[in-house]
């Protein structure tokens, strides 16, 4: 059983800039969440994705979009990127489940 | 608006000791909680979760304990292990919303 993968590992931006971050989800896993965790917090909840339509959305602007696949990977995207975007982004699927949810490593963004 | 606090950034435990976290919550609206913990470089993993109608559910060397009254919730392990050294996060959602609320985390340090 293969479990959630994400890429890249780090990534350095300018500000202004656009970027894509993809997810994996373990397999059978039909619903992914992403999470933005800013150095010293909790991660914090951006939206989820079940089946392929946004299923819910934290208090982030729209420039924060994404996409699930049919193969239930998905992708985070970043528009006109901040210096507040700097963050670990991390990744859970699930099978429709709050609590069981399986985290990635994450990805590190830096905006310079 | 911090919802779910964790109030110590970190706690030092002598091997085989307990080891007790703690975590507040002010939304009277959270029924269900989820302790999650975190190795470096990986992603959160899930411990234990309880519903607000148990004050209490164990798994093993850990079990958390909630009480409603005081908005208030702690997970202890019993004994404490050197693999138990991470940073365990608290976490909150209002019935089954996928949306969590995550405290900042405390870095459990194991000594031998």
């Amino acid at each position: 059983e293969t479990g959630v993968t994400q890429s890249p590992t780090h990534l350095i931006k300018t500000r202004g800039q656009q970027v894509t971050l993809r997810c994996s989800s373990q397999s059978g896993h039909n619903t992914v969440s992403w999470y933005q965790q800013a150095l010293g917090q909790g991660p914090q909840f951006i939206f989820q994705y079940y089946r392929e339509e946004e299923n819910g959305r934290g208090n982030f602007p729209p420039r924060f979009s994404g996409l699930q696949f049919p193969n239930y990977s998905s992708e985070l995207n970043v528009n006109a990127l901040e210096l507040d975007d700097s963050a670990l982004y991390l990744c859970a699927s699930s099978l429709t489940s709050v609590a069981e949810q399986y985290f990635g490593p994450g990805t590190r963004l830096t905006v310079t | 608006d911090q919802q779910v606090k964790q109030n110590s950034p970190s706690l030092s435990v002598q091997e085989g000791r307990i080891s007790i976290l703690n975590c507040d919550y002010t939304n009277s609206m959270f029924d269900y909680f989820l302790w999650y913990k975190k190795y470096p470089a990986e992603g959160p993993t899930f411990l234990i979760s309880i519903s607000s109608i148990k004050d209490k559910n164990e798994d093993g060397r850990f079990t958390v304990f909630l009480n409603k009254s005081a908005k208030h919730l702690s997970l202890h392990i019993v004994p404490s292990q050197p693999g138990d050294s991470a940073v365990y996060f608290c976490a909150a959602s209002v019935g089954s919303n996928y949306q969590l609320i995550w405290g900042a985390g405390t870095k459990l340090i194991i000594k031998p």
